[in-house]
């Protein structure tokens, strides 16, 4: 089925362990974003991508990174995990100005 | 700055209650308004958008107009079910970013 696949679904690291949150999409969408979403915060934004070799920052990017070699993949690096990084994370990505579809999270717990 | 400020949850209902969750925002220029609905386990849909002052979106018996006077967006629905029980999430898409509210919890009871 078409969409944005998000691996793993659930993780727990511990603190200072490092990890890779896989995103893909199949819809040749341009735009891709990660956000995470804590109670209370609604969903902020990590990072974002307009195309492949192109990223920038969003709200709060520190201890994340990202990369974008191809246009179907968005993978979200933690360097070094902190317990203030548990958290659900979604990757999203977008057709237009506004066609967002979401995937369906992957639950982070740092101990 | 950009923000959007939703109403507190919990909001707990029984079925066939009247629903209003408000919602206000501050951006400049004239950004996209959205409502996105978060069931349990699962990630976001998008529920209804507007595009433009007055714009109404709708969609599954829900409504929300796009007010520019008042920078709002409230979301309605007459008749709400036990199905509708979810998050739902207030959202402005400006620049190269949706901007989300901190969402309301909504139970909806038989």
């Amino acid at each position: 089925n078409a969409g944005v696949t998000q691996t793993p679904k659930f993780q727990v690291l511990k603190t200072g362990q490092s990890m890779t949150l896989q995103c893909a999409q199949d819809m040749n969408h341009e735009y891709m974003s990660w956000y995470r979403q804590d109670p209370g915060m609604g969903l902020r934004l990590i990072h974002y991508s307009v195309g492949a070799g192109i990223t920038d920052q969003g709200e709060v990017p520190n201890g994340y990174n990202v990369s974008r070699s191809t246009t179907e993949d968005f993978p979200l690096r933690l360097l070094s995990a902190a317990p203030s990084q548990t958290s659900v994370y979604f990757c999203a990505s977008r057709a237009g100005s506004y066609g967002y579809t979401f995937g369906s999270g992957t639950r982070l717990t740092v101990v | 700055g950009n923000s959007v400020t939703q109403m507190e949850g919990p909001v707990t209902l029984s079925e066939e209650a009247f629903l209003t969750i408000n919602c206000t925002y501050t951006a400049t220029g004239y950004p996209s308004l959205f409502w996105y609905v978060q069931y349990p386990g699962e990630g976001l849909q998008l529920l209804l958008k507007a595009t433009k002052a007055d714009d109404k979106g709708s969609n599954k018996g829900f409504e929300a107009t796009y007010r520019k006077e008042t920078t709002s967006f409230h979301l309605e629905k007459g008749s709400v079910q036990v199905s509708d029980s979810a998050v739902y999430f207030c959202a402005h898409h400006n620049d190269y970013k949706l901007s989300f509210g901190a969402g309301t919890t909504v139970t909806v009871r038989a």
